[in-house]
């Protein structure tokens, strides 16, 4: 089976430019989350989706975020502008409750330089 | 203060030994505690989840809970170089109903098992 898969790996922008993360979930997870760790902190939650609807977005830094999950696959997240303090790894990570728990399981992460 | 707070290390051990690696946390309303073994330029992958208080052994690895003390440890025997990565706790509310389970973790401990 596969895992939680993102692309691209790793992505090098400018400041103001607009940079789009993508998430594919494993097949049949309806819960898909996003995280992000900044150099030096803890992953910290981004959002929530239940198939294509937002479960949770309080984790969202601003309005220059923008997550997406048409149709209840995969999942883009942009950001537009980019700024410096966006650096960091954003992490996917997809789940399915079974038995009253669920085990979340995450992408290998999209490292993000914004200079 | 943080929610959860852990030791970043880095901690190094020689092969063989028993690693003690250590959270602390402050919402009582996590229920669920994790452990994640993360390689370097890899997602974070799950080890060992626990629910509420008390003891998990799996193999080399138990994970222990004391809600009392608001305290969560991971024991890792006969250590060995493979062991080698950073090593995140993670938690969460009691899964009941809809809802968001967002993981909120710790910086994480940087582990080498020196051989």
């Amino acid at each position: 089976e596969a895992g939680v898969t993102q692309f691209p790996s790793h992505s090098v922008i400018e400041k103001g430019q607009t940079v789009t993360l993508r998430c594919d979930p494993i097949s049949g997870h309806d819960n898909l989350y996003w995280y992000r760790r900044v150099m030096g902190k803890e992953i910290k939650f981004l959002l929530h989706f239940v198939k294509e609807s937002k479960q949770d977005e309080s984790g969202m830094p601003n309005n220059r975020f923008l997550a997406e999950r048409t149709g209840g696959t995969y999942s883009t997240l942009k950001v537009q502008p980019a700024e410096l303090e966006d650096s960091g790894v954003y992490f996917c990570a997809s789940s399915q409750k079974t038995g009253g728990t669920e085990t979340q399981y995450f992408g290998p992460g999209t490292r993000l330089l914004v200079l | 203060q943080k929610e959860v707070e852990q030791d970043p290390g880095p901690l190094s051990v020689p092969e063989g030994a028993i690693v003690s690696l250590n959270c602390t946390y402050s919402n009582s309303a996590f229920q669920y505690f994790m452990w994640y073994r993360q390689y370097s330029r890899k997602g974070p992958e799950l080890l060992m989840y626990t629910y509420s208080s008390g003891n998990k052994e799996d193999g080399r690895f138990t994970a222990q809970v004391d809600k009392s003390s608001k305290y969560i440890s991971l024991f890792i025997r006969d250590s060995q170089p493979s062991d080698s990565a950073t090593y995140l706790c993670a938690m969460t509310r009691a899964y009941s109903g809809a809802g968001s389970y967002q993981l909120t973790f710790g910086k994480g401990t940087k582990l080498s098992v020196i051989p």
